[in-house]
């Protein structure tokens, strides 16, 4: 199993670009998560999903847009991207039953700065 | 939201245990204690989790307080690879099945060789 993947791994964006970046799990989860990861903070969430076709808001939602057609897939698309949206972006999932063990297991990462 | 207090910094030596603290005083009856680490330039990955009991796995211990206002992790034998930032973590129940974590900024743990 390759667990969770990233792509890309580093973007540079002009402000006012748009981009969507991917991620992708083959553990059969059914809970997909988009967190954000500023300099020295810990991980805001920004969207989830318990299942496909089925999208749900974070902490930190605006200026972002997801969605959930497969179980495998979960885009995150910046649509104008702006200087604050320079972070490191984290996606991650969870087999999400209802048990006590809901284990996330997170990607790589992909580190985007706006200029 | 229910929160968790750790502090900013930690240092321990090679190969000598390390007690990670974590408050979480407002923690309610339902709530999951659960701990994440990341290493430098990695996601976070998960360390262990406990509701009441103390709990050991491969990795660490975790023993919990029995008001269940505190927890500590225990890493029983440091290694230069154990240096990351720790994630004390009250994983919320928000209804139906949705089981978001919320990150503070962790613990920084420094090994020294």
């Amino acid at each position: 199993n390759a667990g969770v993947t990233q792509t890309p791994k580093f973007r540079i964006l002009k402000i006012g670009q748009s981009m969507t970046l991917q991620c992708t799990q083959d553990m059969n989860h059914n809970y997909m998560y988009w967190y954000r990861q500023d300099p020295g903070m810990g991980l805001k969430l920004i969207y989830y999903s318990v299942g496909a076709g089925i999208t749900d808001k974070g902490e930190v939602p605006n200026g972002y847009n997801v969605s959930r057609s497969t179980t495998e897939d979960f885009p995150l698309r910046l649509e104008l991207a702006a200087p604050s949206q320079t972070s490191v972006y984290f996606c991650a999932s969870s087999l999400g039953h209802a048990t006590t063990y809901n284990e996330q297991f997170f990607g790589p990462g992909t580190r985007l700065t706006v200029l | 939201d229910a929160k968790t207090t750790q502090p900013n910094s930690m240092e321990s030596n090679e190969e000598e245990p390390v007690h990670l603290p974590c408050n979480h005083s407002t923690i309610s009856g339902t709530d999951y204690i659960h701990w994440y680490r990341q290493l430098p330039s990695q996601g976070p990955e998960y360390v262990i989790h406990g509701l009441t009991s103390n709990v050991n796995n491969r990795m660490a211990s975790l023993a919990i307080a029995e008001d269940r206002k505190s927890s500590t992790l225990i890493l029983h034998r440091a290694t230069l690879r154990d240096a990351a930032v720790y994630y004390c973590i009250l994983r919320e129940d928000s209804g139906g099945s949705n089981y978001k974590l919320t990150f503070g900024k962790g613990t920084l743990l420094t090994v020294n060789p």
